[in-house]
């Protein structure tokens, strides 16, 4: 079983629709949970971090985390065609501040 | 400026030949690490260092080695680079100080071994 898991998409969604992207993993001890996006042949960009259980908002992104049921998740509102990439779920597993990766999901976003 | 920077940018290379990918950065963190990153198969961590004087073995750390120069400058080498070494190659950085397990990437090094 993989530590951090996501579908791989794509998911499509149409201009102005919500996204939702969900992440599970597998250590029942993880403490810190991150989402990064990244376009084609870039790096990482970090966009959220979330280490309580429940809901933080940085703008259109939501993040939302579960630990009783192990899985993080990423709500897009109002999404647009440039939020169209693909977005890493990173976990910490806990202990030496190792981040581990899922192999991402891909957004389209269609005008 | 950007505050990771890697060199080179990209890389074609033939089979046996060693490599240097060198990553620096301008943001004052102590935590540097070496990902690569293929296809279907997202980040995997090679090498990790805390600081100056420590370097750890990350999940994929045969057939390459790092030096930890400065606390700014951390370096991957490919001894002898094979085929299956093509691959997009990301440093990153974190702040102990500040949030440890949040890590910054660098724009990343594209090699090609033929």
């Amino acid at each position: 079983q993989k530590e951090v898991e996501q579908n791989s998409g794509p998911l499509s969604v149409p201009e102005g629709a919500i996204a939702s992207l969900n992440c599970t993993y597998s250590d029942r001890g993880s403490q810190s949970f991150f989402w990064y996006r990244q376009y084609s042949g870039k790096s990482p960009e970090l966009i959220m971090s979330i280490y309580s259980n429940g809901d933080k908002e940085d703008g259109r992104f939501t993040a939302q985390l579960n630990k009783a049921s192990q899985y993080v998740s990423l709500l897009i509102r109002d999404s647009q065609p440039s939020d169209s990439a693909t977005y890493l779920c990173a976990v910490n597993p806990g202990g030496f501040q190792k981040l581990v990766f899922g192999t991402g999901t891909r957004l389209l976003v269609s005008p | 400026d950007a505050d990771v920077t890697q060199t080179p940018r990209n890389r074609i290379t033939k089979t046996g030949k060693r490599i240097m990918l060198e990553c620096s950065q301008t943001k004052g963190h102590d935590r540097m690490y070496w990902y690569r990153q293929d296809p279907g198969l997202g980040l995997r961590l090679i090498y990790y260092s805390f600081d100056v004087k420590d370097i750890n073995k990350g999940e994929i750390s045969d057939g390459y080695s790092v030096s930890r120069q400065a606390q700014a400058k951390f370096s991957l080498s490919l001894e002898s680079a094979i085929p299956n070494q093509t691959a997009l190659y990301f440093c990153a950085t974190s702040d102990f100080a500040g949030a440890p397990d949040t890590q910054y990437f660098g724009p990343g090094t594209r090699l090609t071994v033929l």
